[in-house]
C-alpha cells in the first residue's frame, strides 16, 4: 500500500492557461474525492467519484473545472482558463467505499499545489 | 449547510503542558466525525473517527471524545513533534464528503 499520490506537486502557471492534476488513489479504494485548500482554511470539498461515475460536485465547482475518473482507477482534475482565485492546495483523498465504519475513512495525498500569476 | 468550528485558531505550549482542541459542530444527523493532523505543505494525516456520543479513541498522546454537540482532542504531555495543524471533519448521513473547520494550529515548545 503506497497511500495516495498526486502529480505534480507544485505548479506556477500564468492566468489563462490551462492545468490539469493527476491523482492515483490507494489501489482497494472505490470511492476518490477532490478538495480545495486555501491557506489558514480547512479543506473544502470539489468532488467525488465512486468507481468512475461522478457522484457530486459542490458549487465552488464552476464550469471552468472538470474531473474524470476512466476506468475506476486514477482521476484528473482540469481547471480551464485559470484566474489568480485558482491558487491553492487541490488535495485528492479516497477511501474504501464497501460497508462498515472504516469505509467512510478518507485518506489524503500530498496535494498539488497550484500558484497562478 | 453543515457547519465546523475550531478553537482556539492557535495554541502556544510549553513541552508537557496538556491541552484541549475544541469542535462543535452543526449537522443534520452525524455519520461520523474525523480528526486530521496536517503539517506544513503536506496533506491531511487520518487520526481518528468517533461514531456516537460518548465514544473516545486514543493515539499516543492523543485522546479525541464525543458529545452530541462537540469534540474535543486532549494533547497529554505534548512534545514538539505534536506541533501542527489538526482539523476536525463531520460526514452526514447518506452522504460521503467531508465538512471541515479552519483548523487549530499548535505550537510545542521544547
Amino acid at each position: 500500500d503506497t497511500g495516495v499520490s498526486q502529480d505534480p506537486r507544485h505548479k506556477i502557471t500564468k492566468r489563462g492557461q490551462n492545468v490539469t492534476f493527476r491523482c492515483d488513489p490507494i489501489s482497494e479504494h472505490n470511492r476518490l474525492y477532490w478538495y480545495r485548500q486555501t491557506l489558514g482554511q480547512g479543506p473544502e470539498f470539489l468532488t467525488y467519484f465512486q468507481n468512475e461515475a461522478q457522484l457530486e460536485k459542490s458549487r465552488l465547482l464552476s464550469d471552468r473545472f472538470s474531473a474524470e475518473r476512466p476506468k475506476g482507477s486514477f482521476s484528473t482534475l482540469e481547471i480551464q482558463r485559470t484566474e489568480q482565485g485558482d491558487s491553492a492546495m487541490y488535495l485528492c483523498a479516497s477511501s474504501l467505499g464497501a460497508s462498515g465504519p472504516s469505509s467512510y475513512e478518507q485518506y489524503f495525498g500530498p496535494g498539488t499545489r497550484l500558484t497562478v500569476t | 449547510e453543515d457547519q465546523v468550528t475550531q478553537s482556539p485558531e492557535a495554541l502556544r505550549l510549553q513541552e508537557g503542558e496538556s491541552s484541549s482542541l475544541n469542535c462543535s459542530y452543526t449537522v443534520s444527523g452525524l455519520r461520523g466525525l474525523f480528526w486530521y493532523r496536517q503539517d506544513p505543505g503536506k496533506g491531511p494525516e487520518f487520526l481518528f473517527t468517533l461514531y456516537s456520543a460518548g465514544e473516545e479513541k486514543e493515539k499516543e498522546r492523543l485522546k479525541a471524545t464525543l458529545t452530541k454537540k462537540e469534540s474535543f482532542l486532549h494533547i497529554t504531555a505534548p512534545k514538539p513533534e505534536d506541533s501542527a495543524t489538526y482539523l476536525c471533519a463531520v460526514q452526514a448521513p447518506n452522504d460521503y464528503k467531508l465538512s471541515f473547520g479552519a483548523g487549530t494550529t499548535v505550537t510545542v515548545r521544547a
